[in-house]
């Protein structure tokens, strides 16, 4: 089966620095999307990764181990804003988006 | 632009009645899809559509069905709510269905069956 895992809650004090992992099995590999969720609003696109290695943008920064089946997002410098969810989405063989549930980053001041 | 739109923004049925979800994108893409979000779960692909005229089921199709007569609208239908029904809905798009472009969402329905 395809299968998406990433922790459920976090939580970060702002202006620190935190690391969402997330690992994946899934049928086929085309790429690994981050999408940033706030409560009740649509999910908004952050970052793709096809290619071992980091991609920064910004205070955002995503890392691919295709290997291990493994991604993380890291934030620096957080920022009360960024209290949102964070989802982990795979591009199987077919080309569709497999999705984790996401995690749920809490920012206390 | 707009983006992606969908109507409406919420809606309160009860078993068995019927409803249609409207969504609608102005950035001329050709990827339409619509998700279902329930707690603790992930996003899970309802039906979706490569292009004006064509659908095809994605992971949970069933209890639902699709349109996409013009390129700019995409339509879900229930025929027969059930309270297994009740979650958000979310519609999205993207100009190709591969590599890395990114899909574009709507607001979202939040749909609650009694």
């Amino acid at each position: 089966g395809q299968n998406i895992d990433q922790p459920t809650e976090m939580t970060a004090t702002e202006g620190a620095i935190v690391q969402i992992n997330c690992t994946y099995q899934t049928s086929g590999f085309n790429g690994l999307f981050w999408y940033q969720q706030h409560a009740g609003e649509a999910p908004t696109f952050l970052s793709y990764n096809v290619l071992d290695g980091l991609e920064e943008k910004g205070r955002f920064s995503s890392f691919l181990s295709r290997s291990k089946g493994y991604s993380y997002l890291l934030l620096k410098e957080l920022q009360m804003k960024d209290s949102a969810s964070y989802l982990c989405a795979v591009q199987d063989s077919n080309y569709q988006l497999i999705w984790g549930a996401g995690t749920k980053l809490i920012i206390k001041p | 632009n707009a983006g992606v739109t969908q109507t409406p923004k919420f809606r309160v049925l009860k078993t068995g009645q019927s409803m249609t979800l409207l969504c609608a994108q102005d950035m001329n893409h050709e990827y339409m899809y619509w998700y279902r979000q329930d707690p603790g779960m992930g996003l899970r692909l309802i039906h979706y559509s490569v292009g004006e005229g064509t659908t095809a089921k994605g992971e949970v199709p069933d209890g639902y069905n699709v349109s996409r007569l013009k390129k700019q609208n995409f339509l879900l239908g229930l025929e027969s709510a059930a309270p297994s029904q009740t979650s958000v809905y979310f519609c999205a798009s993207s100009s190709a269905g591969g590599g890395s472009d990114e899909q574009f969402f709507g607001p979202g329905t939040r749909l609650t069956v009694l």
